[in-house]
């Protein structure tokens, strides 16, 4: 069955500091690995997207792992803000057109 | 904003009631999508329009029923809802209907069936 898992559901952090999100999928035939965030009471936002043959992509302080053969994906955020706040919703696409979404993480920083 | 709107943004009504979600792109994207996002749950794909003809329909019941007058629109008609229907009802656009091409979603439309 094809799955997306994240974990930790939910992440509390002080402003400031490092954190990382994991991804762990079952989906195949694996096209890409997109990283969304979703503030509260708004849609996903698209951070990356990586295919089969990239193992890391950076968006400002957003970086993204892909290991293919282990089937993880991690989102780093480092030096974390306050408006890093939101769900981050980590999505497969396989085949030709289907996409599996996460449940997300919901990470919380504190001041 | 990602350059997807969507209208009204808050919704509550009787499960007797019918109205309609909008949703408008300026992409000038030919791929439309109806996502319903539960709590706690992973988003779910509703239906998916391609140069405004449905290429999908993920087993939805008929009590939603969407409409895509041209590439720039797309509406979901709501009519005898149930409260598990309640959820924040998501509309995204793509260049075209495909795993490469990167949706963009607007802010959504928060329902609430009593």
């Amino acid at each position: 069955k094809n799955q997306v898992e994240q974990s930790p559901q939910s992440l509390i952090i002080l402003e400031g500091k490092n954190c990382t999100l994991q991804c762990n999928y079952t989906v195949s035939p694996f096209s890409n690995l997109r990283w969304y965030k979703q503030d509260t009471g708004r849609g996903p936002v698209s951070l990356t997207i990586m295919t089969f043959s990239e193992n890391t992509k950076s968006n400002g302080r957003y970086t993204a792992t892909l290991d293919a053969d282990t089937k993880q994906s991690s989102l780093h955020i480092t030096a974390s803000q306050l408006s890093d706040s939101a769900s981050y919703i980590c999505v497969v696409s396989f085949n030709t057109d289907k996409l599996i979404f996460g449940t997300g993480t919901r990470l919380q920083v504190f001041p | 904003e990602t350059g997807v709107t969507q209208t009204p943004r808050h919704l509550v009504m009787g499960m007797t009631n019918k109205k309609s979600l909008k949703c408008e792109q300026h992409l000038g994207h030919n791929a439309m999508y109806w996502y319903k996002q539960s709590a706690k749950k992973p988003l779910e794909l509703m239906f998916v329009y391609n140069f405004k003809e449905q290429t999908e329909n993920n087993s939805v019941p008929s009590r939603f029923s969407p409409e895509c007058p041209n590439s720039s629109h797309l509406f979901l008609h709501l009519h005898t809802l149930q409260p598990e229907d309640s959820a924040l009802y998501l509309c995204a656009s793509s260049q075209r209907q495909g795993p490469t091409y990167e949706q963009y979603f607007g802010p959504g439309t928060r329902l609430t069936v009593t």
